[in-house]
């Protein structure tokens, strides 16, 4: 079915520490994936994508990486800094072509200075 | 560039009132698409609309609809409230029929019923 899980809901990280935000999803048709952030009062923000053809896709400061013989990716925050505190969700296509996103509940990170 | 505005930015309603909220896509941005995001989750697909059409319709009642103007704009109205409604109403934006792939958000709606 299209169902996308985070295993932690809160992920509290001293600034300057790298940050792993994992997420699980179930629909092995899934075709795309994309993290989004959320700061409060806005709407969510692309950070990175990835493709089901791919493991691995880094950007600035971002690595997603995706195992799909788990059904598992993540977001690897580099050097974490006061603004990256926000609610991260991971979001899946379920199918190529899918006129949706289907959204995981969100993991909320935390900055300690 | 402006990106996605949405209006209003707060809304408090009754149960039982009618409620419409309103999106200006980017610029050149053909297809709307509408979330509902309640505290603590993610958002959750409603519609999206192409070129005036309705293109894919979440798992929402009836009391739920939407459309798109010809300049793009589009209307999400929910009808009968229900204290459950209350959620934080997002639009996105993409140039593509296949929106999910290049999807920009605007700030979105906040309702409340009480």
């Amino acid at each position: 079915g299209e169902s996308v899980g985070l295993h932690l809901p809160t992920l509290s990280v001293q600034e300057g520490d790298n940050s792993i935000i994992n997420c699980a999803y179930s629909n092995s048709a899934s075709d795309y994936f994309i993290w989004y952030k959320q700061e409060s009062g806005k709407g969510p923000q692309f950070i990175i994508d990835i493709r089901s053809n791919m493991d691995k896709r880094q950007g600035q400061r971002v690595t997603v990486l995706l195992n799909k013989t788990v059904k598992h990716l993540s977001l690897q925050i580099a050097a974490t800094q006061p603004g990256d505190s926000a609610v991260y969700f991971c979001a899946e296509i379920p199918f190529q072509g899918a006129q949706k996103l289907v959204f995981g509940q969100g993991t909320r990170l935390t900055i300690n200075p | 560039d402006a990106g996605v505005t949405q209006s209003p930015t707060h809304l408090i309603k009754t149960r039982g009132q009618h409620v419409t909220l309103r999106c200006s896509p980017i610029s050149g941005h053909k297809s709307v698409s509408w979330y509902q995001q309640v505290l603590g989750q993610g958002p959750q697909f409603i519609f999206q609309y192409y070129e005036k059409e309705e293109r894919g319709r979440g798992n929402f009642p009836d009391r739920f609809s939407a459309r798109q103007f010809p300049n793009y704009s589009s209307e999400l109205n929910v009808n009968a409230l229900l204290l459950g409604d209350s959620a934080l109403y997002l639009c996105a934006s993409s140039l593509t029929a296949s929106p999910a792939y290049e999807q920009y958000f605007g700030p979105g709606t906040r309702l409340t019923v009480t």
